[in-house]
């Protein structure tokens, strides 16, 4: 029974480029989340998705950043003209209810972004 | 505004020891508590969680947290802890009112040392 899949685990870009994460929930699981760790720092919200749907993006910067849940294949979080201070890693979580429910979020491993 | 904070950003000790990882949070509503732990270059793992019910949950490795609300703890704690405990721990909170989300402490970083 895998566990939630993020890929790549390592991402370099240059400044100006475009970054592309990838994550594949747990089986059963409908409801995605992701978060960004600046460094020596604990993590930080950024959006809740269900299928096909964004539930709350208060934590998306207003520019560049943007997510996806498509009815079929993985949740994508989408960086456009990345700058350094993009560099971070971006953790998904899932769970097969929302937050309100009692079950909690379970991790993938992260993608680590570094911007040259 | 919601917040977690975690009073001891380092805590080092000594192998066999106990230690205690302390976690208060802001609230005028009821919550969900949660301790994560994460190893170098991992995601997090789930520790234990308070959902409702008796204040001491137990979870994974030894590892135990009371919840105390009129004081708005959530310290986590274990009796004798190991050199394989060194890593990072999370202490986060979901408000069952408003945005569905968890919000994270700043993280504990506990080493053992032998």
């Amino acid at each position: 029974n895998a566990g939630v899949m993020q890929n790549p685990r390592h991402l370099v870009r240059r400044r100006g480029q475009e970054a592309r994460l990838r994550c594949s929930p747990m089986k059963g699981h409908s409801h995605v989340y992701w978060y960004r760790q600046l460094p020596e720092e604990g993590l930080k919200f950024m959006v809740y998705l269900q299928k096909e749907n964004i539930i709350d993006e208060s934590g998306m910067p207003k520019e560049r950043f943007s997510a996806e849940f498509p009815k079929e294949g993985p949740s994508i979080l989408r960086i456009q003209q990345v700058v350094r201070g993009d560099s971070a890693a971006y953790f998904c979580a899932s769970s097969p209810f929302g937050v309100l429910s009692n079950q909690p979020q379970h991790f993938g491993d992260g993608t680590r972004l570094s911007i040259l | 505004a919601q917040s977690v904070t975690q009073l001891d950003s380092q805590v080092p000790v000594f192998e066999e020891a106990p230690v205690e990882l302390r976690c208060n949070y802001s609230s005028s509503v009821s919550v969900y508590l949660f301790w994560y732990v994460q190893y170098p270059n991992q995601g997090l793992q789930l520790l234990l969680k308070y959902l409702s019910g008796s204040t001491l949950v137990k979870g994974i490795n030894g590892f135990e947290a009371e919840f105390n609300k009129s004081q708005t703890s959530f310290h986590l704690r274990k009796p004798s802890v190991h050199i394989s405990d060194t890593a990072e721990y999370f202490c986060a909170v979901s408000y069952l009112q408003g945005a569905q989300k968890l919000v994270f402490g700043q993280g504990t970083r506990l080493t053992i040392n032998p």
